[in-house]
């Protein structure tokens, strides 16, 4: 079935550091991938919208200069945090739809734990 | 890797019962999750179970959990129009501090008025 790889894992960096969050479909193209953000009590907050080949769609109140996301091919997606800060601290994960035309069957990356210190 | 599966489609009528399935292969699971999404928003948790119980009930909303087939399932009584969503699973693995965690590819839930 689609897979999603998601790297890295875990990452710890310094404040004012930026780190850059993969997420690659491996065996499927996937033109839209998603963006999310755990919060406490672990909802998931939709970010943004990754668009290959177009600027991404971020949700309202997502700071898209803080976090940058670039789809530059049918598999991958980037995101990163720039100038991170301790409250940059959290879980992301992504997740991609190997059909794009439908609003179900969605597979998630294996998310990527960030601590900011 | 771990995996996790969960049918893809859900139809019921309007007042009935729905059970949402859910199996996974990771024996080390420590927490499984049930999340609600509504078009064109997150992920909001609806429900948790650690993984030693086997039940666990909130309001319309059970949790079953059977650990020796790792099927977990999620069954929402009098189900209304504004259940209509997907559902996703998912499993944590926190042992030694590692923090994953690994989702189906979710349930969309059909309400028939």
């Amino acid at each position: 079935g689609a897979v999603v790889s998601q790297h890295p894992s875990r990452v710890i960096c310094k404040s004012g550091t930026s780190v850059k969050i993969e997420c690659r479909s491996l065996d499927f193209q996937a033109t839209t991938m998603f963006w999310y953000r755990q919060f406490p009590k672990k909802s998931l907050m939709l970010m943004a919208t990754s668009n290959e080949g177009s600027k991404a769609t971020y949700e309202q109140g997502v700071e898209k200069d803080k976090f940058l996301i670039n789809h530059a091919s049918l598999t991958l997606s980037t995101l990163t945090v720039t100038s991170a800060h301790p409250e940059d601290s959290s879980f992301y994960i992504c997740s991609a739809n190997e059909d794009q035309t439908a609003t179900y069957g969605y597979t998630f990356g294996s998310g990527t734990r960030l601590t900011v210190v | 890797g771990e995996d996790v599966e969960q049918s893809l489609f859900l139809s019921v009528r309007e007042g009935d019962s729905s059970v949402i399935n859910c199996t996974y292969t990771d024996s080390s699971s420590t927490y499984l999750y049930w999340y609600k999404q509504e078009p064109g928003a997150g992920l909001q948790l609806l429900t948790y179970i650690f993984s030693n119980m086997d039940m666990k009930q909130d309001q319309r909303l059970t949790v079953l959990l059977n650990k020796k087939d790792k099927h977990l399932s999620l069954r929402i009584a009098d189900t209304q129009t504004g259940d209509s969503a997907i559902y996703f699973c998912a499993e944590e693995d926190a042992g030694a501090g590692s923090y994953q965690l690994t989702f189906g590819k979710g349930t969309k839930l059909s309400v028939i008025p």
